[in-house]
């Protein structure tokens, strides 16, 4: 099974700065197979990235993904205030596993 | 827009069978490269994939709780649902039902249940 890392653990920003978030494969991951979430408390995740670094339905352009092999990035250019929530990364390879997310929180 | 509402019991006895069922809206459950898939996630913790549906009934889960689980579909009533047997503290969590894109290059879940929250405790 393939275990996916994610750092930091918790992310300490201001509104307007740029977030960046790592999520790293215990063995090589295809590009395709991987994306991200975000969640807010007491909702569902919701889709953001898939295929690495394609936005998915509605998501603003600040959201950005890339990444290969074992190391993937979520990047957000700059932190709107509903930007503030879990980020989730998420791989199927020969199973489906999550990350243990990356909290972005208000500096 | 594609809608999915879980339900169930919200409370199930250790040893028991847990057991809930997501109703689809708005959209066919019989959808081209599109399965049926249940992610739990205990309280305060991560998300956990528990297993996936086809219309076809091809199903697939979670290695680490296969011997428990039972995912199944029914078409006409555009639903699936979740059975996990012998169940323990451990499988306290909020229960999500969602599409999931699983075709060749692609897997993600796109559209999620709001949740349901599922504790065991006698």
């Amino acid at each position: 099974e393939i275990v996916l890392t994610q750092s930091p653990g918790t992310l300490s920003l201001s509104p307007g700065e740029r977030a960046t978030l790592s999520c790293r494969a215990s063995q090589s991951v295809s590009s395709s197979y991987l994306a991200w979430y975000q969640q807010k408390p007491g909702q569902a995740p919701r889709l953001l990235i898939y295929g690495a670094s394609s936005r998915a339905t509605g998501i603003p352009d600040r959201f950005s993904g890339s990444g290969s092999g074992i190391d993937f990035t979520l990047t957000i250019s700059r932190l709107e205030p509903e930007d503030f929530a879990v980020y989730y990364c998420q791989q199927y390879g020969s199973s489906l596993t999550f990350g243990g997310g990356t909290k972005v929180e208000i500096k | 827009q594609l809608q999915l509402q879980e339900s169930g019991p919200g409370l199930v006895k250790p040893s028991e069978t847990l057991s809930l069922t997501c109703t689809v809206s708005g959209g066919s459950i019989i959808s081209s490269g599109y399965y049926w898939g249940w992610i739990r996630q205990p309280p305060g913790k991560g998300l956990e994939w528990i297993g996936s549906i086809y219309y076809t009934e091809s199903t697939y889960y979670n290695r680490s709780l296969t011997s428990r689980v039972t995912i199944s579909i029914d078409t006409s009533k555009n639903q699936f649902s979740l059975k996990l047997s012998s169940v323990t503290a451990a499988d306290t969590a909020v229960y999500y039902c969602a599409r999931h894109l699983y075709s060749y290059g692609s897997s993600y879940f796109d559209y999620w249940g709001q949740g349901t929250l599922v504790t065991v405790s006698s």
